[in-house]
């Protein structure tokens, strides 16, 4: 299994609502991330989690929150959204931390939020 | 941190004809990725190359260290190949393994 999937594809949401992003991979990978990307814009980082630990935390507004219960698992919980955060969040997993490994990327959960 | 530069922004090809997109970074790094990105869709790894050349079908990706310059090339392009390809390298302000995106080239290949 050499893939990342991310669930749902796609999630409209209002202001107010609560809801949930899930990344998944079986590949024994131990560092895993949450990027955003905008329309015709290059994805950037929101957080990584190396070992299930949260390492990085780009500045991310705390309506976004991440979460890793296992190493084969990534949730992002969403709350009180803004419509600026429509967007595609992509979720990506490693072999670990550092710069040799190559990184494998899921589908992307496509966010619109009125 | 590093800069990445893409170029051209954007390309637009007849079926058949002999793509080349070019990236060039500013920072000395280990390895450099080379992703594509369908429309609406999620991003797709086609190469990590830390020297010299690979070759994937149609797609080769080369590599000068020295000159902090990378090209991925297209050889007889076809349609399906319309796509925004992305180069990225690990960003070395951490030791996280995250990776800093090109801009991006979105490639168009006519029939």
């Amino acid at each position: 299994d050499t893939e990342v999937t991310q669930t749902p594809k796609h999630l409209v949401m209002g202001m107010t609502n609560k809801k949930s992003l899930k990344c998944e991979q079986h590949m024994g990978h131990r560092a895993m991330y949450w990027y955003k990307q905008k329309a015709k814009k290059p994805p950037e980082l929101m957080f990584v989690y190396s070992y299930e630990k949260l390492s990085i935390n780009e500045s991310v507004p705390s309506r976004f929150s991440p979460e890793c219960p296992n190493s084969s698992l990534l949730n992002l919980h969403l709350h009180a959204l803004q419509p600026e955060d429509s967007a595609l969040y992509l979720c990506a997993s490693k072999t670990s931390g550092g710069s040799g490994n190559e990184q494998f990327f899921g589908p992307g959960t496509r966010l619109t939020v009125l | 941190k590093n800069e990445v530069e893409q170029s051209p922004q954007n390309l637009t090809a007849q079926e058949g004809e002999f793509i080349t997109i070019n990236c060039s970074y500013s920072v000395g790094i280990s390895a450099l990725h080379w992703l594509q990105q369908h429309p609406g869709g999620g991003i797709v790894s086609l190469f990590m190359l830390s020297s010299g050349k690979k070759k994937h079908g149609r797609l080769i990706a080369t590599i000068n260290i020295q000159e902090k310059h990378s090209s991925l090339h297209i050889t007889a392009s076809h349609p399906r190949d319309s796509a925004v390809y992305i180069c990225a390298v690990p960003n070395y302000g951490g030791s996280q393994g995250n990776l800093i995106f090109g801009k991006g080239t979105k490639l168009s290949v006519k029939p």
